[in-house]
């Protein structure tokens, strides 16, 4: 069964370096997303993606963020200036449909650790 | 005031017994998702519901659209269903907001 992957499983970083998290949605899904959780806490939106662009983003989504999608597979979250507060489990979801058609299938997450 | 409010928080029971897990919301929405997180902390989705009902295996979900209210059931539940249960409501544009989820703990 085609299933979300993402990469790293674990990333410890500096505060105040830059990371890539990596996600390969599944192959022919449209709709692009990204949440976080931090420790302990319910699970966040951060924002959605399609057609090669932002459709959607929340207030935590802020000027440290971008997305991208490269090259028709990767599906990328970069945080520019990691902050103590950024360490989180970052989940990535892909979907086929528009609107609320379609289930949001997972990746298993990146464990984000900011030192 | 949370939009999306799940009870209970924690929830202990005995293998084989009838679990009822439920999920309150506060605003109107196009669907609603019973998600299953393990400890591992990878998430699984179970349901997308709009209306109605929905079965799959040993697990139920049932949505009241004019109470804003949701249910996931579990029948004769058993130690691998160990997990968190989160409720998840799709609003307007394309974000899900989640609840809290319920830490569901099935002893042998």
């Amino acid at each position: 069964e085609p299933e979300v992957t993402q990469t790293p499983s674990h990333q410890v970083t500096q505060m105040g370096q830059e990371v890539i998290l990596r996600c390969v949605p599944i192959s022919n899904h449209l709709y692009f997303y990204w949440y976080r959780q931090i420790l302990g806490q319910k699970v966040e939106f951060l924002v959605s993606f399609y057609n090669n662009e932002i459709s959607e983003k929340s207030e935590i989504f802020d000027d440290q963020f971008s997305v991208e999608r490269p090259d028709g597979s990767n599906f990328t979250l970069k945080i520019r200036s990691t902050k103590l507060e950024d360490s989180a489990m970052y989940f990535c979801a892909s979907k086929i449909l528009a609107g609320s058609g379609g289930e949001q299938y997972f990746g298993p997450g990146t464990r984000l650790t900011v030192t | 005031k949370n939009e999306v409010e799940q009870s209970p928080q924690n929830l202990t029971a005995q293998e084989g017994e009838f679990i009822t897990i439920n999920c309150s919301y506060s605003v109107g929405i196009s669907a609603l998702h019973w998600l299953q997180q393990h400890p591992g902390g990878g998430i699984v989705s179970l349901f997308m519901l709009s209306s109605g009902k929905k079965k799959h295996g040993r697990l139920i979900a049932t949505i009241n659209i004019q109470e804003k209210h949701s249910s996931l059931h579990i029948t004769a539940s058993h130690p691998r269903d160990s997990a968190v249960y989160i409720c998840a409501v799709k609003a307007s544009g394309s974000r899900l907001t989640f609840g809290e989820g319920t830490q569901l703990t099935v002893n042998p």
